[in-house]
């Protein structure tokens, strides 16, 4: 299994906190992806990067920033967090060998009362 | 932009064989894969299509007709810890870093 892992693995928090979240990868593979997953949406990708401090945009990204400052690690920010951003979010990564195989992590479970 | 289109559940029985369809409506992209996710689990990498064709990993098959932009899964000899849920996903052509997912099938297996 590839080494990725999340955390805080559940969180509780409350309408207008700013909220951290960790992926960290001892594969040292090169891109890195935050999704989120909603009942009847599958997965959506909210922001990805090809390598350190080079980071973009995916197709649900607002309200959520990122950075990524060391290869293995990727952190997702929720800057005033609302109930609309409840949901389970998944780190994955890939690399050029493996291009499109993407390795998942355990998933965050993020609720905003 | 990039739209895929999956059932949102199936059921069989133990042993019997299941397709799993995926149609998609797309600028472009560079192949078709599919990933497994059991309930509370993550989701795990299972095939990939490249080209045309079935591709063949043991008890499951894929494939994909880009003339009819669709794709299937097909799994074999079905076992109960096949009871999960199936997304097809694409690599876009434009921005080759992103990838697009489907809505997701859920796969009920009964004895």
């Amino acid at each position: 299994d590839a080494g990725i892992t999340q955390s805080p693995r559940h969180k509780v928090t409350e309408t207008g906190t700013p909220v951290t979240l960790r992926c960290h990868q001892t594969e040292n593979h090169r891109y890195m992806y935050w999704y989120r997953q909603d009942p009847g949406h599958g997965l959506r990708l909210i922001h990805y990067s090809y390598g350190v401090k080079d980071t973009d945009k995916g197709e649900v990204s607002d309200g959520y920033s990122v950075s990524r400052s060391k290869t293995e690690d990727f952190l997702l920010t929720l800057e005033s967090a609302t109930s609309s951003q409840t949901s389970v979010y998944f780190c994955a990564i890939s690399d050029a060998s493996s291009y499109n195989e993407q390795f998942f992590g355990p998933g965050t479970r993020l609720t905003v009362l | 932009g990039q739209s895929l289109e999956q059932p949102s559940e199936v059921t069989a029985v133990e042993g019997a064989i299941v397709q799993i369809n995926c149609t998609y409506q797309t600028s472009g992209f560079y192949g078709l894969s599919w990933y497994q996710q059991h309930d509370g689990g993550a989701p795990t990498f299972l095939s990939y299509n490249a080209l045309d064709g079935l591709e063949e990993t043991g008890r499951f098959s894929s494939f994909l007709s880009r003339s009819d932009s669709y794709g299937y899964l097909l799994l074999q000899e079905l076992q109960m810890k096949d009871s999960a849920s199936y997304f097809c996903a694409v690599r876009g052509i434009y921005n080759f870093n992103k990838f697009y997912f489907g809505s997701g099938t859920k796969l009920n297996v009964k004895p």
